[in-house]
């Protein structure tokens, strides 16, 4: 098992430029999720998705769009990037709902992360 | 306004040595809490969770604790080693929230042979 996977590792855009990154999970997790890390900061969440098709926003949505066309996949794509875009995204991906009581812990299985840079 | 707080400082430790790391929050009522493990230019990996409902766990050489009065929990390495030397972040989850977490920025830890 690969487990999470992102693509690319690293990229440099200019101001006003487009790109998609992919993240792809081999555990038939239903739940994924897109973050950016800041230095300072902790991970915040941009967009989520609870299943294929769905799509739901997060902390920090502005600028960023998602898709879900398949359950093993989640792109997050900047249509105009801007400096203020420049971080760490990681994908994530989960099992269901923790309650109160049962065995699921939660836990998010994370990809390795793309270092974006805006220039 | 609603807050996540670990010590921003470096802790460093001795090898052998018990670390204590915290993390305070404020105006959240988790329904759990997770810590995770992150080293440098990698994603974060799962240790542990904890609920609401639950005063300790633990797992190994690692225990939490969770204080949902004083709004905080305490992530302990007992007999540290070098290879824990990393950045641990803890995550709240809210109930019913399809595993949203909303993370602290981590304390790094080094530990010293």
């Amino acid at each position: 098992n690969a487990g999470v996977t992102q693509t690319p590792k690293f990229r440099v855009l200019k101001t006003g430029q487009s790109m998609t990154l992919l993240c792809a999970q081999d555990m038939n997790h239903e739940y994924m999720y897109w973050y950016r890390q800041d230095p300072g900061m902790g991970l915040r969440l941009i967009h989520y998705s609870v299943g294929e098709g769905t799509t739901a926003k997060g902390e920090v949505p502005d600028g960023y769009n998602v898709s879900r066309l398949k359950k093993q996949n989640f792109l997050l794509g900047l249509e105009s990037a801007a400096p203020s875009q420049t971080s760490v995204y990681f994908c994530a991906s989960s099992l269901t709902y923790v309650g109160l009581a049962g065995s699921f812990s939660g836990e998010q299985f994370f990809g390795p992360g793309t270092r974006l840079t805006v220039l | 306004s609603q807050k996540i707080e670990q010590n921003s400082e470096a802790l460093n430790i001795q090898e052998g040595k018990t670390a204590t790391l915290t993390c305070n929050y404020t105006n959240y009522s988790p329904a759990y809490l997770q810590w995770y493990r992150q080293d440098p230019g990698r994603g974060p990996v799962f240790l542990l969770l904890i609920r609401e409902n639950e005063k300790e766990k633990r797992k190994e050489r690692l225990k939490v604790t969770f204080d949902t009065t004083l709004k905080q929990s305490l992530f302990h390495i007992t007999a540290s080693q070098p290879a824990d030397s990393a950045t641990y972040l803890c995550a709240l989850g809210v109930s019913g929230g399809y595993n949203k977490l909303i993370f602290g920025a981590g304390t790094r830890l080094a530990v010293h042979p």
